[in-house]
C-alpha cells in the first residue's frame, strides 16, 4: 500500500517560513491535499490539488509537489498557525491515504 | 451551507457491532457531487481513511478493514451510515464523517466527530 511520510514535528520563529515535507513514492503525479488540525477541533482543508487555496485560507499557505515530495509553504507564520498538519492522496488501490502528520511548533 | 453530524453510541464492548450514523445537510446524496466518507483518528494519533459512498452509489473501502466495514446510504433521510463488526480496543477512537466532490477531491466538509471507545 501507498505510504506517506511526514516530519513528526517542525519548528519555527514567529514570522518566519515554515516548511511541511509530505514524502511518497512519484507523489508529484498524484494531487496532494493538506488538511490543518487544531486541538480538540475536527481538521481544514488548507491547500488542496498540491497548490490550490479553499476560499477563506489566508494566501500565506501554499503548496508545491514535485518528484517523491510535496511541501506545504507557511509564510510569516503566526502563534495561530500552531497546529497538526496532514498531507492526503488518493492511492490506486481506492484506499485515502493520509501521511502520519506533522506537528507545527510557533517557537 | 453544507453540515455533516455523526451520532451513535460513545461506548461499545470488544466483538461488538458499532453503527454510526452521518446526517448532512446543504446538500444532496443523490442529485449533487458528492462523496461522503468516513475518517478515524485514535487519541493522540492520525487520521485515518475507512470507507466512502458516492453519489451513483459506488463505495470503497479501506483495504486492511474491508471485512469489517459496511457503507450505505439511506437519501430519504440524508444519512449515510457505517457498520463496523467486531470491534476492538484498538478501534477507539473519534470517528468524522467527511464530504468532497468526487473520492478524489480533498474533504471540504466535515462533521464534528464522535468518540467512541471500546471496552474489553
Amino acid at each position: 500500500s501507498y505510504v506517506l511520510t511526514q516530519p513528526p514535528s517542525v519548528s519555527v520563529p514567529p514570522g518566519q517560513t515554515a516548511r511541511i515535507t509530505c514524502g511518497g513514492k512519484n507523489i508529484g503525479s498524484r494531487n496532494v491535499h493538506w488538511y490543518q488540525q487544531k486541538p480538540g477541533q475536527a481538521p481544514v482543508v488548507v491547500v488542496h490539488d498540491d497548490s490550490d487555496r479553499p476560499s477563506g485560507i489566508p494566501e500565506r499557505f501554499s503548496g508545491s509537489n514535485s518528484g517523491d515530495t510535496a511541501t506545504l509553504t507557511i509564510s510569516r507564520v503566526e502563534a495561530g498557525d500552531e497546529a497538526d498538519y496532514y498531507c492526503q492522496v488518493w492511492d490506486i488501490s481506492g484506499d485515502q491515504v493520509f501521511g502520519g502528520g506533522t506537528k507545527l511548533t510557533v517557537l | 451551507q453544507v453540515t455533516l453530524k455523526e451520532s451513535g453510541p460513545s461506548q461499545v464492548k470488544s466483538t461488538q457491532t458499532l453503527t454510526l450514523t452521518c446526517t448532512v445537510s446543504g446538500f444532496s446524496l443523490t442529485r449533487d457531487a458528492a462523496c461522503v466518507s468516513w475518517v478515524r483518528q485514535p487519541p493522540g494519533k492520525g487520521l485515518e481513511w475507512l470507507a466512502l459512498i458516492e453519489r451513483d452509489d459506488v463505495k470503497k473501502y479501506r483495504t486492511s478493514l474491508r471485512t469489517r466495514l459496511t457503507i450505505s446510504k439511506d437519501t430519504s433521510k440524508s444519512q449515510v451510515v457505517l457498520t463496523v463488526t467486531n470491534m476492538n480496543p484498538g478501534d477507539t477512537g473519534t470517528y468524522y464523517c467527511v464530504r468532497g466532490d468526487t473520492r478524489f477531491s480533498a474533504y471540504d466538509s466535515w462533521g464534528q466527530g464522535l468518540l467512541v471507545t471500546v471496552s474489553s
